[in-house]
């Protein structure tokens, strides 16, 4: 069992469907982000949480909706989105998410197309 | 984000040599990372480096933190068909908390 677990693995929808993504970290981290993994464009990071706090949002669309019930779980919902949406979106947890030296473990990703 | 620029883009080789890839920024980072990232999967950790200089192994796979904290490089020692994926670079800047930034990635193939 890998330590950040995401499912579903791949996800097609409409772009007028609601869905969720989720994530789970076993590795008793307080920090979760997620980040978009389009081909051949470095790795965008969208939020960040920190003890459950939302400590950075980078310009994200609000059609993506990140919630953090606990410092184990992680979700983001996805409504009205559009097919450039389609990419690899990964979830990641580390230590610590205000603090030098973090080094991020990642989940296997879902692969969303918007159709 | 600190724009990472990661080298080379691309490469193709024969099993048992050895590779070379680098990446570099205009700034100074605390922390460089290594990641290699499977096809349909997510990136994993390679290597972890934490002070300038720094020269650390996992393996066949050797990772410096430059001197000047704004370049790291990552070798691999006689490479084998598994090696095959995409390595990312990561770095933290020294001018915000937490967020890593990463290269585009160096394709690596290996033919048998």
């Amino acid at each position: 069992e890998t330590g950040v677990t995401q499912t579903p693995r791949h996800l097609v929808m409409g772009m007028t469907n609601k869905k969720s993504l989720k994530c789970e970290q076993h590795l008793g981290h307080n920090a979760m982000y997620w980040y978009k993994q389009s081909a051949k464009k470095p790795l965008e990071l969208m939020f960040v949480y920190s003890l459950e706090e939302r400590v950075e949002n980078n310009s994200v669309p609000s059609r993506f909706s990140p919630e953090c019930p606990n410092s184990s779980h992680l979700f983001l919902h996805l409504h009205t989105l559009q097919p450039e949406d389609s990419a690899l979106y990964l979830c990641a947890s580390s230590q610590g998410a205000l603090v030098r030296n973090t080094e991020a473990f990642f989940g296997q990703g879902t692969r969303l197309t918007v159709v | 984000g600190q724009q990472l620029n990661q080298s080379p883009q691309s490469m193709f080789i024969q099993e048992g040599e050895d590779v070379s890839m680098n990446c570099t920024s205009s700034s100074i980072f605390n922390t460089w990372l290594w990641y290699k990232q499977d096809p349909g999967e997510g990136p994993v950790l390679l290597i972890a480096l934490y002070k300038a200089g720094e020269l650390t192994s996992n393996g066949r796979l050797t990772a410096q933190f430059g001197i000047t904290r704004k370049d790291s490089f990552l070798n691999i020692s006689a490479s084998i068909p598994s090696d095959v994926g995409i390595y990312f670079c990561a770095g933290q800047p020294s001018i915000s908390g937490y967020a890593l930034n990463f290269g585009k990635g160096t394709s690596l193939l290996v033919t048998p």
